[in-house]
């Protein structure tokens, strides 16, 4: 069945970094973009990053612009996100999620990973 | 940037009955629109998209209406395992993609 696995959370100090993965499996990983999105503990969902199907096209928050990267390699099946000069504030669990339908931006998350916890934390 | 704002922030419903949860744009968003579902400690789960088609495997009792800036979630008969928080979302005009605040659906 059509399946995000993520992992690579975990603690770390501020000033750190981190590299999140999402596996992909049951559907062609290589025809859909997809996002990275976060939720604070006890708070909302806010997107984080967007990279197109074929990586040709990027977008982030600007809360992390210029700190994080959205990359995916199609061989592998495998989305990743890399975390750099993390701050407090971005601690939150980290869901990977694939677009409804293959068109670009403009259509809804319809496939959720079960989502993978970053702390930063001294 | 599109603001998605939701209301109420906490609606108390009893089992059986029906719950209107709203969600406006700042501006307009078309049919643009989705609609999540989050339980504790789970992924949100997509439920409508388009402002109104149900996503595969969703429920009838869940019906979704609105176009432009005012948007409507309607859970026309509520089952226990609806109780949860609901989020709308706006896909037009992006980045950033745009989610609302949350309602929670709580057990009256």
């Amino acid at each position: 069945q059509v399946q995000l696995v993520e992992s690579g959370g975990g603690v770390v100090q501020p000033g750190g970094s981190l590299r999140l993965s999402c596996a992909a499996s049951g559907f062609t990983f290589s025809s859909y973009g997809m996002h990275w999105v976060r939720q604070a503990p006890g708070k909302g969902l806010e997107w984080v990053a967007f990279i197109r199907y074929d990586g040709s096209n990027k977008y982030y928050a600007d809360s992390v612009k210029g700190r994080f990267t959205i990359s995916r390699d199609n061989s592998k099946n495998t989305l990743y996100l890399q975390m750099n000069s993390l701050r407090a504030e971005d601690t939150a669990v980290y869901y990977c999620a694939k677009v409804h339908l293959a068109v670009a931006g403009t259509t809804a998350f319809d496939i959720w990973g079960q989502g993978t916890m970053v702390t930063v934390s001294s | 940037e599109i603001v998605m704002t939701q209301s109420p922030a906490t609606l108390s419903v009893s089992p059986g009955e029906r719950a209107t949860l709203s969600c406006r744009a700042s501006q307009s968003v078309s049919s643009n629109l989705a609609w999540y579902q989050q339980k504790p400690g789970q992924a949100p789960r997509l439920l409508i998209y388009g402002a109104s088609t149900r996503a595969t495997g969703i429920p009838a009792r869940f019906s979704g209406s609105g176009s432009g800036t005012e948007f409507t979630l309607t859970i026309s008969s509520l089952q226990s395992e609806d109780f949860a928080v609901y989020y709308c979302q706006q896909y037009n005009n992006w980045p950033p993609w745009t989610f609302g605040q949350g309602t929670k659906l709580e057990i009256k």
